[in-house]
């Protein structure tokens, strides 16, 4: 199975504030990534797949870039409904994995 | 709007079998895949294995020999049933459609989920 690693596994950090999420695979997955977010309580919201393409009505603050095996998540004006756990998941093979999260916290 | 629900048991009894329904609605399950998915409190998220319309499965290998999904066409529903489970398999488990983009296939839309504890 690919392992995907992200970092950090927690930030905190202050509305406006531009945030970065790195995601890794174990090996190459191509552009076959989505992010998704995750509000306590909820499942998990669709942001963005092929790595860098926006789900439709997803903010534009948002935006992702990488390939192969290293990956970003940018939210590059945090707001205060961002504040929330992130997950990278590849879709390159099965079993479907996902990254551990991170949690975006409050400063 | 695509959207699905899953119910069953939120209680099961240790070394018996879980089972869960998922229904789907504003899509027909004749197309895409369809996935469970789990996170035990507090932690990440671990997909169990999908089935096509046409019965084909895939399961996680870490649950292969305990899990059977199937489906319902005539419902539009599709079931997940893990056997033998312990305190490990608590967690909320979610059902997701697997969308077909190109050449990407992706969780686009889930469940709410639903809380399963395993306890006597």
């Amino acid at each position: 199975a690919i392992r995907m690693t992200q970092s950090p596994s927690s930030l905190s950090a202050s509305t406006g504030d531009r945030v970065t999420i790195t995601c890794r695979a174990s090996q190459g997955i191509s552009s076959y990534l989505a992010w998704y977010q995750q509000k306590p309580g909820k499942a998990p919201k669709l942001l963005m797949y092929a790595a860098s393409t926006l789900q439709s009505g997803v903010p534009s603050r948002f935006s992702g870039s990488g390939s192969g095996t290293d990956f970003t998540l940018t939210i590059s004006c945090l707001q205060s409904e961002d504040f929330a756990t992130y997950y990278c998941q590849q879709y390159d093979s099965y079993p479907r994995t996902f990254g551990q999260g991170t949690k975006v916290e409050i400063k | 709007q695509v959207q699905l629900q899953e119910s069953g048991p939120g209680l099961v009894k240790p070394s018996e079998t879980l089972s869960l329904t998922c229904s789907v609605s504003g899509d027909s399950i004749s197309s895409n895949y369809w996935s469970w998915i789990r996170q035990p409190p507090g932690k990440g998220l671990e997909w169990i294995g999908y089935i096509y319309y046409s019965g084909s499965t895939y399961y996680n290998p870490s649950l292969q020999s305990r899990v059977t999904i199937s489906v319902d066409t005539s419902k539009n529903q599709f079931s997940l049933r893990l056997s033998s489970v312990t305190a490990a398999d608590s967690a909320v488990y979610y059902c997701a459609r697997e969308g077909i983009y190109y050449d990407s296939i992706f969780f686009d839309f889930w469940g709410q989920g639903t809380l399963v504890t395993v306890s006597s």
